[in-house]
């Protein structure tokens, strides 16, 4: 079975300081692993994921994340928030196995920018 | 092109009514996913497609609940009859080749109230 815990609901930090979103999996298998953003009253849009390429992942907006596989952590973090930054997100895991194409989401966490 | 296109983008009914979601993939992408959000229970997974063809409905809470997919542009998520606990954002997602590697692209959502 795979899960994904996203360690805090809410984050706040200020504008202009770093952002850090803590999430960790668990996965049977070799898993892949998204950052996924929502903002208010949209669908999901993708910032950035991991298939076994290279640990460190760049993606949209100045996010990143690293795949530490002996921690089983996919942390998503941003050295310096804008207030467009607010938003929920969400880290996702699958299992990449042919024949499951289901996705597993984590709870959330809402990020918020004060000014 | 204009992304997963959903419609009713709001819809209030009464409690025991059909429902109706609708949902037009990407172009050319061929897997099709049905999504649930609510405050309690996070985004659940009810459905998916690959090629037209249902795969996966075990998320699908109830015999209340049926999704069709006649065509490669086109989805229908009904509920009948409807109750008050349907009221939640349902979302349609497409995918190109994999729903579990690839990048999932998320409709707006259909937002539904049922009174």
């Amino acid at each position: 079975a795979q899960s994904v815990t996203q360690l805090d609901s809410h984050v706040s930090v200020s504008e202009g300081t770093p952002v850090l979103l803590r999430c960790n999996y668990s996965s049977s298998y070799s898993p892949s692993l998204f950052w996924y953003v929502q903002h208010p009253n949209k669908g999901l849009q993708l910032l950035l994921k991991y298939t076994s390429a290279a640990t460190l992942v760049k993606g949209i907006n100045g996010f990143e994340a690293e795949f530490k596989k002996s921690e089983t952590s996919f942390h998503l973090t941003k050295p310096s928030a804008h207030m467009s930054d607010a938003a929920e997100y969400f880290c996702v895991v699958s299992l990449s196995n042919f024949g499951n194409e289901k996705l597993t989401f984590g709870t959330g966490t809402r990020l918020t920018i004060i000014p | 092109d204009a992304g997963v296109i959903q419609s009713p983008r709001h819809e209030v009914t009464e409690m025991g009514q059909e429902v109706t979601l609708r949902c037009k993939p990407i172009s050319g992408h061929d897997y099709l996913f049905w999504y649930r959000q609510t405050m309690m229970r996070g985004l659940e997974l009810l459905i998916y497609f690959n090629n037209n063809v249902p795969i996966d409905d075990s998320g699908m809470p109830e015999d209340r609940f049926s999704a069709k997919m006649p065509n490669a542009s086109f989805s229908t998520l009904k509920i009948q009859p409807s109750e008050p606990r349907d009221s939640a954002v349902y979302f349609c997602a497409s995918s190109l080749y994999s729903g579990s590697t690839d990048t999932q692209y998320f409709g707006p959502g259909t937002r539904l109230t049922v009174l």
